[in-house]
């Protein structure tokens, strides 16, 4: 299987303690995103890499949450001292660097429950 | 949070019928794309479109870019079981590498 991969598929964690998510792109891409859907609702952005270089941040990103791609692989995102809030799926995707392609491809994502 | 509004948010169809569903938007947006999710998974791209006013089939699925640039439809024809899910629209102006999602339509099939 070539397809975007996401680590652990289910995360419960208590109130205050600390999560790493991981995620293996597709090989070829050099591009990686990170987005958080709640439910009900569409996905929204939270950061973008292009190689190892983190190029965008958004606002929901919050100083509590921190995105790492040391090789431009794979990328972790660590929340710190999680909140009730951030219980999400927190999607990954990648795509190729080709310029206009926008349809990239999602992995299966990671639930996050905060107790 | 969502700029674009999806409609209709739910939709229940007998098997066969076609569906129609469209995503607006109060800002222009240069691509636009149409995404599933089935639950549990991660959103799968359907349709990619990048011209205003293009018209672009992929078997049943039919979408269109609204020459406005501010919205655009999916059409599903024949409706199937298999349909079922959430459709997603997405859009991607020139501000950056962020998609920006609609809040979906739930489609729901009888067989």
């Amino acid at each position: 299987d070539t397809g975007v991969s996401q680590d652990p598929r289910h995360k419960i964690t208590k109130r205050g303690q600390n999560v790493t998510f991981r995620c293996d792109p597709i090989s070829e891409h050099n591009r990686l995103y990170w987005y958080r859907q709640t439910l009900g609702q569409g996905p929204e952005f939270l950061t973008y890499f292009q190689n190892e270089a983190q190029l965008e941040k958004s606002r929901l990103l919050s100083d509590r949450f921190s995105a790492e791609r040391p090789k431009g692989s794979f990328s972790t995102l660590e929340i710190q001292r999680t909140e009730q809030g951030d219980s999400a799926m927190y999607l990954c995707a990648s795509s190729p660097a080709r310029f206009g392609n926008y349809g990239y491809t999602f992995g299966s994502g990671t639930r996050l429950t905060v107790v | 949070g969502q700029q674009l509004n999806q409609s209709p948010q739910s939709m229940f169809i007998q098997e066969g019928e076609d569906v129609s569903m469209n995503c607006t938007s109060s800002s222009i947006f240069n691509t636009w794309l149409w995404y599933k999710q089935d639950p549990g998974e991660g959103p799968v791209l359907l349709i990619a479109l990048y011209k205003a006013g293009e018209l672009t089939s992929n078997g049943r699925l039919t979408a269109q870019f609204g020459i406005t640039r501010k919205d655009s439809f999916l059409n599903i024809s024949a409706s199937i079981p298999s349909d079922v899910g959430i459709y997603f629209c997405a859009g991607h102006n020139n501000a950056g590498n962020m998609l920006t999602f609609g809040g979906g339509t739930r489609l729901m099939v009888k067989p």
